[in-house]
Order: structure tokens, then C-alpha cells, then sequence
């Protein structure tokens, strides 16, 4: 079955590191998305990218960072820089375009600061 | 930038009842579409409703995009209908999916 896949499921990171959250999908999307959902909150966009080697910043990219090597793979870093990381991180796809039709969302990581 | 309203914030109903959530947008929108976000936070997209009416066994929802509203609409609620309701946008041009606040529903056995 197509769908994407986020790893871990949850992450602890010590203050001062950067850590990497994996998403990958088999849809064969080309569009893919990062969100940060903090308690009772919505979905605020980081980073998207609409194709590969290409990439946007959304509406909090500070402290974040991201990649787009291959059409299935949109790693998201979180670095040191990011100074209230905490939160739940979901990645999203669907196909390119202004008509994007519906998004898929993986199972999310939460993230915690230790 | 484009304001989703969602409401109301919270809804407790038993289990049986029906229920409407709405969600209204400061602008025109496209790629309208409504989540649930069960208790482990998945996200599932439940509707993809730019305009029109579309109906999924329990669940229906109902876009008027001249007047920027959209509908859920949940008849006879189960447990399982429990989680986060979201309904997000884009607006016209843009890349950027927008979404709302979200509608908490509570169904209680």
C-alpha cells in the first residue's frame, strides 16, 4: 500500500544538537511538506518543496533546515538554532500545483528537548 | 496572510448524535479540505472539497466557495468519531496549505 513513512516515532534531543527526522513516501508525489503542531494548535508550514533538488521556505524555516535528493525522501533537521523545538512534526505530500488535490500525512515524530 | 476560522472550538456529545462543524475563510480559497487527527495525531484526509457537496458513509461535507465556507457534517457519532477535526485552504495562486484551529470533538459512550 502507498503511503508515507516518518521516523522516528519519537526523538529526545539534548540542547545544543541538531537531529534529523526522516520522511519518506511511495505515492509518488511529487510535492511534499513539512508541519510543526505544538499543544492545541494547528499546523504551521516549515519548509515544502514542489520538486526535487528544489525547496521553500514556509512560514517558520528559522532554526530548520531540509533537503530533496530524491522525489521519495524529504528529511527535515532540526538544528541548535531552533530555540523551542518541542513539538509534534508531521510531513505531508500530494501531487505539484495550485489544483493539489488531497494530502497525505505520515503518523508525525514527536520531538522532545532533554 | 489568509485567517481560517474554525467552529465551535469544542464539542461533547453522546454517542448517536449528530454534529456540524464549519469553517470560514477571510479570503477565496481552493484545495479545501478536512482532517481528522485521531488521538495518536495522524492526520487523515477525510475530504478534498474545493466546491459541491460530498458524501462518505457517516460524514458529508458541503463547500460554498462564493460565500468561503465549508461544512462537516457527522450523523449518528460514535466513539471512534473522537480527535481533532482540521479543515484547511489555499489561497488562489499560492502554494501554501492553510489550516484552521481545528474543532475538538468529544463522543461519550
Amino acid at each position: 500500500d502507498g503511503g508515507i513513512t516518518q521516523s522516528p516515532k519519537y526523538l529526545f534531543r539534548k540542547e545544543g544538537q541538531n537531529v534529523t527526522l526522516s520522511c519518506e513516501q511511495n505515492l509518488n508525489h511529487d510535492a511534499m511538506y513539512w508541519y510543526r503542531q505544538d499543544p492545541g494548535q494547528g499546523l504551521r508550514l516549515i519548509y515544502y518543496s514542489q520538486i526535487v533538488n528544489d525547496f521553500q521556505k514556509g512560514d517558520i524555516a528559522e532554526g530548520y533546515s531540509v533537503s530533496r535528493e530524491k522525489k521519495e525522501s524529504f528529511p527535515l533537521t532540526v538544528t541548535s538554532a531552533q530555540k523551542n523545538p518541542t513539538a509534534f512534526y508531521l510531513c505531508a505530500s500530494s501531487i505539484a500545483g495550485r489544483d493539489s488535490g488531497g494530502y497525505t500525512f505520515g503518523s508525525g515524530t514527536r520531538l522532545t528537548v532533554v | 496572510g489568509i485567517q481560517v476560522e474554525q467552529s465551535p472550538p469544542d464539542l461533547i456529545l453522546q454517542e448517536g448524535a449528530n454534529s456540524t462543524l464549519r469553517c470560514n475563510f477571510s479570503d477565496s480559497v481552493n484545495n479545501l479540505q478536512w482532517f481528522h487527527q485521531n488521538p495518536w495525531g495522524q492526520l487523515i484526509n477525510l475530504f478534498y472539497i474545493p466546491s459541491g457537496t460530498k458524501q462518505n458513509g457517516r460524514l458529508s461535507a458541503t463547500t460554498v466557495a462564493t460565500e468561503r465556507y465549508s461544512l462537516l457534517y457527522i450523523s449518528s457519532s460514535q466513539t471512534t468519531d473522537s480527535g481533532v477535526y482540521f479543515c484547511a485552504g489555499k489561497i488562489q495562486g499560492a502554494q501554501k496549505l492553510v489550516f484552521g484551529q481545528g474543532t475538538r470533538l468529544t463522543i461519550n459512550p
